[in-house]
Parts: C-alpha cells; sequence; structure tokens
C-alpha cells in the first residue's frame, strides 16, 4: 500500500522568509502528485499538480518539483506572508479513485 | 460557479444513532469521492462512484456505512449504529476524471461528525 510522508509535521517561520515543505512516498507508480492547502475548519484547496512526466509546476510565489524515482516531492514558498499559513497536505494519485494524502505540515507565518 | 457543498457543517449525535450526510457536488462532474479525516491525520478515502454506481467502495470501514448517488449527482453517506470512533470531518470530492493523469479533485468544506 502507499504511504505518504511529510516532514516537518509543523514550521513556523518569520514573514517574508522562504520556506520548503517535504514529501515522500514509497511506491513510484503514480499517475501524479497534488499539493492541497487546508485552512481550519475548511475543505482543501487544490495548489499544484504535477504529473508523473513532469518534474515541477510553479504557481505564483509557489513551487512544486517531483523526483519520482526517488519518491520525493518538494513544496517551496518564496517570501512567505502571514495569509499562507495553513495546513499542506502532499498526496499521490495511483488511479482514478485512490488519492492517498500524507499527514501534512502545519505552517505558521509571523508577522 | 458553486463549489463542492456539504450538509450539514456540524453534527452532534449519540452512539448507537443513525446519520446521514450529504454531498453536492459540482454540477457535470460525474466522479464523486468520499474521504474521512481524523485529527491530525490526512483524509482516507472511503468510496468512489462513477455515474450513480459505486465503482469502489473498498474504504468503507464497515457494514454500518453505506453511501449512495441515486441520480448520479447528491450523494448521501450513511452511518448506522454510530460508534464514538466514528467521530471525525467527513470530505467529499468531484472531479470530471476525463484523464487521470490531469485530474484534479474538488473538495468540499466538509461535515464534522462528533459521536457523544
Amino acid at each position: 500500500k502507499q504511504e505518504v510522508t511529510q516532514i516537518p509535521a509543523a514550521l513556523s517561520v518569520p514573514e517574508g522568509e522562504n520556506l520548503v515543505l517535504n514529501c515522500s512516498f514509497t511506491d513510484s507508480a503514480i499517475y501524479n502528485l497534488q499539493w492541497f492547502r487546508q485552512d481550519p475548519g475548511k475543505g482543501l484547496t487544490s495548489l499544484l499538480l504535477i504529473q508523473s512526466s513532469q518534474r515541477e509546476q510553479t504557481s505564483g510565489r509557489l513551487n512544486a518539483s517531483l523526483d519520482k524515482s526517488s519518491g520525493r516531492s518538494t513544496l517551496y514558498i518564496a517570501a512567505s506572508q502571514p495569509g499562507d499559513s495553513a495546513t499542506y497536505l502532499c498526496a499521490v494519485r495511483t488511479g482514478a479513485n485512490n488519492l492517498f494524502f500524507g499527514t501534512g505540515t502545519r505552517l505558521t507565518v509571523i508577522p | 460557479g458553486a463549489g463542492v457543498s456539504q450538509t450539514p457543517s456540524n453534527k452532534v449525535t449519540e452512539k448507537g444513532k443513525y446519520v446521514e450526510l450529504r454531498c453536492d457536488p459540482i454540477s457535470g462532474h460525474t466522479a464523486l469521492y468520499w474521504y474521512r479525516q481524523s485529527l491530525g491525520q490526512g483524509p482516507e478515502f472511503l468510496i468512489y462512484f462513477q455515474g450513480t454506481g459505486a465503482a469502489d467502495d473498498s474504504g468503507l470501514p464497515n457494514d454500518r456505512f453505506f453511501a449512495v448517488r441515486p441520480e448520479g449527482s447528491v450523494s448521501t453517506l450513511k452511518i448506522q449504529r454510530t460508534e464514538r470512533g466514528d467521530s471525525a470531518v467527513y470530505l467529499c470530492a468531484s472531479s470530471l476524471l476525463v484523464d487521470v493523469s490531469t485530474d484534479t479533485q474538488y473538495f468540499g468544506p466538509g461535515t464534522r461528525l462528533t459521536v457523544l
């Protein structure tokens, strides 16, 4: 069974700092990898989707990379802002109905 | 357009009671998914519908859990004889599922279920 691990579990940084969130997965047979954001009491919002044939995707201050062979992905957030405070979840898609999530990294950006 | 909606947003019930959780997917999305998220954990897959049929219910924890999608749109997750361990946030998602490699699931805000 696919297992997804995220490190660190929690992270606190001062505003303006660049940061990296890590995700690892055990089975490289994936269709894609997604990064989601979850705010307290709310659902998940998709941030970036990287297909298995791609190496990275960028959206604004966010950049996600994928190394499928080593089972790793990183989410880079540039110039962090207090509004970036949320839990970030990594998920890998292994089939039409198989989306496996990590336990998330809780990010706090201090003004 | 409207996103995925779920009702109720919160549900408190007593052990042994029956509950129904509703999900309204994005119009036109043929695929619908239910997940359960326990505190401090990522969402875990429960069941997947393609149209009206349950294409995969392998994530349902036991036979107290059942879900339907009779007209291929709205779905209801039903839990019988609730137990305290069923307390969690139940998330619904929908997608077009034309190509798995580019498919994005859109999530609702969830229903927080508390079993006393």
